[in-house]
């Protein structure tokens, strides 16, 4: 699987749309990116993935750049509750064999 | 529809004894896969399972096992603990584990404090 490259930490204002980056420049054809986020001690949290056209759920969009080598995370109104670590993966998802990194510390701040 | 489920939540052994882990996953999720977090470490894969069989494996000493059963349930099993085991260990389970488009969904994991 492709390693990623993730800012340690963010700040997001309340209410404000938190645009996490990722940077996955050895990405493959057949490789999905994968967001994840995992508040204190909880179980990892599935948010999107997507191959390469844009995609949208009831929690966030992702947007990945035509050449795939990169993409974000959109919350677009986050709230006190969106405060985790969020992590992005680029996998295949064959075998279910995820490599997490050390993903993004997001503080959503009052 | 439930969600994956691990029992016990918490669990606190000393060194040198064993310990087995459950895991129920998602209903008609057939593959299971085991993380380890600490700290210092993050989140590694620890093994998946498939139709009762190991089909993946992280790097792990051979101390660290697993199985899955008929109804997809599974257990892993840590033996001869060492203080560094102690971890956060989850579970997550996806429909095949084969498919490019699916989805991971994880449990809320079983904390092992190793004295």
């Amino acid at each position: 699987d492709a390693k990623t490259t993730q800012p340690p930490s963010m700040d997001c204002a309340e209410g404000r749309a938190a645009n996490l980056p990722c940077n996955h420049s050895t990405i493959s054809g057949n490789e999905y990116v994968y967001w994840y986020r995992q508040i204190h001690s909880q179980g990892p949290q599935y948010i999107i993935h997507g191959l390469k056209n844009n995609e949208t759920n009831e929690m966030a969009s992702l947007i990945i750049t035509e050449d795939r080598k990169s993409s974000t995370l959109i919350l677009p109104h986050a709230t006190l509750r969106d405060t985790a670590v969020y992590y992005c993966i680029a996998a295949t998802n064959t075998g279910n064999q995820f490599y997490f990194g050390t993903g993004t510390s997001l503080t959503v701040i009052p | 529809k439930a969600g994956v489920t691990q029992t016990p939540r918490y669990l606190i052994k000393t060194r040198g004894q064993q310990v087995t882990l459950s895991c129920s996953p998602i209903s008609g999720h057939r593959s299971v896969s085991w993380y380890q977090q600490t700290p210092g470490q993050g989140l590694q894969f620890l093994f998946e399972y498939f139709s009762e069989t190991q089909r993946n494996k992280g790097n792990f000493p051979g101390r660290f096992s697993g199985r899955q059963f008929s109804n997809s349930r599974s257990e892993m099993n840590v033996s001869t603990l060492e203080l560094g085991d102690s971890a956060l260990y989850l579970c997550a389970s996806s429909l095949t584990g084969s498919q490019y488009q699916e989805t991971q969904y994880f449990g809320p994991g079983t904390r092992l404090l190793v004295l």
